[in-house]
Parts: structure tokens; sequence; C-alpha cells
């Protein structure tokens, strides 16, 4: 089936612990990208990657890293987690991400992040 | 930053009524596109129209789009207790050719609730 999978589903940590939400994708899909959701604020993008060692900043990048060693993968890592950055967070990949305008996005089915 | 604005905030309607839904937005783009997020789950694609476009169906979804104005409308027909979910509008820039970003630009959501 495809389908993007996002671990873990819910997460409660504490300030400065670092932490890793990993990402992963099954459709050979080219771009992926991590957004965070928000009351009145909507889904924001954090980081995004048009492939493989091309990652780049979304609307709201500080305090979040990502590396794209693989295609499939894309985690997303907290290295000093704040209060601030308690939220949902979302996975999402299309297939080309860049030359394809029509591209639909598939997202994960969101963490759930806690910052105490 | 938010680019589509979704009118209006929340909306509830009865089973069987008509439900629509509005989305302006700010800069020329490429391509609009609709999607759907049950409670606290990810987003589901719904519908994309071109800038080119004017209208489009897809079962009891209809999408219509004047770039004139730029806005669209998103009307389901003979609503369900299942369409209750959250609704966002996303845009594609028309600067996207650059290939610079696949920027899917959310809202921030349209909350239905459909009676039964």
């Amino acid at each position: 089936e495809a389908q993007v999978t996002q671990n873990p589903r819910y997460l409660i940590t504490v300030t400065g612990k670092k932490l890793t939400v990993t990402c992963s994708q099954n459709m050979n899909h080219e771009y992926m990208s991590w957004y965070r959701q928000d009351p009145g604020l909507g889904l924001r993008q954090i980081y995004y990657s048009m492939n493989v060692e091309v990652t780049d900043k979304g609307d709201v990048p500080e305090g979040y890293k990502v590396s794209r060693k693989e295609k499939r993968n894309f985690p997303l890592i907290l290295e000093s987690p704040s209060p601030n950055q308690t939220s949902l967070y979302f996975c999402a990949s299309s297939l080309s991400g860049g030359w394809v305008t029509t591209d639909t996005q598939y997202f994960g089915p969101g963490t759930r992040l806690t910052v105490l | 930053s938010q680019q589509g604005e979704e009118d209006p905030q929340a909306l509830s309607i009865q089973e069987g009524e008509n439900a629509t839904m509005n989305c302006s937005y700010k800069t020329s783009i490429n391509n609009l596109q609709w999607y759907r997020q049950n409670s606290g789950r990810g987003l589901v694609h719904l519908i994309l129209i071109r800038s080119n476009e004017r209208e489009k169906h897809s079962g009891r979804l209809r999408v219509t789009l004047d770039t004139s104005k730029k806005s669209s409308s998103l009307l389901i027909t003979a609503s369900r207790a299942a369409d209750t979910a959250s609704y966002f509008c996303a845009t594609v820039p028309l600067d996207f050719y650059t290939g610079a970003n696949s920027k899917l630009t959310f809202g921030k959501g349209i909350t239905l609730s459909v009676r039964p």
C-alpha cells in the first residue's frame, strides 16, 4: 500500500532533550516536506527536500533540522526542543516536487508532540 | 506566509444540504488544490484545478476558480455526516516554473460539521 509513515505518533518530552521524528514513504517520491499545524495558524512548512541530499527551509525552520540521505526517508530533528514546538507535525511527499506543477501531496498520519 | 484564506471559518449544515466553502489568495497561481482533514489525521487530496480552468468536478465535489478575483469555491453536494472534517485550500505559485520550490501554501482551514 502506498503510504507515508511517521513515528512516533505521539511523543511527550522535556525541554532540551533531543528527539527525532522519522518519516518514510514507499512511493519513490522525490519531494518530501515537513509541516506543523497549530490552532488558528493552519499548516506551515518547516523544511522541504527536492531530492536526496537537497533540503531547504520553509516558512518556520528555526529550531529544526532535517536530512535526506535516502530517497524514502526524511527525518525531522529537534536538537533542543522548547515548549513552543508543541504541535502536530505532518510529513508529506509528492512525485517530482519541482518539475510537475500538478503534483499532489500525500500526507502521513501526523505526530503529536508535547514539549514540557 | 498564508496565501489561501478560507471562508467561512466554520460551517454547520444538515445532512443532504449543499456545503459551499470559499478560498481567496493573494498572488498569481499555477494551480489550487483542496484537501480534507479528518480530526487529528493527515490531509487527503480532494481535487486540483489549474489556473486555466474555471470549473472541475469529482463525484459530489465541484470546484470553481476565478483568477480575476483570486478566489475559488468548493461545493459539496448532498452532504453526508461522513463529510464532517476540516477543508483546506492550498496554492502553488506561478513562479514555480523555476523549480526552486514545490511549495504548497495552505490556508487555515474551514471546519465543516454535517448534522445527521
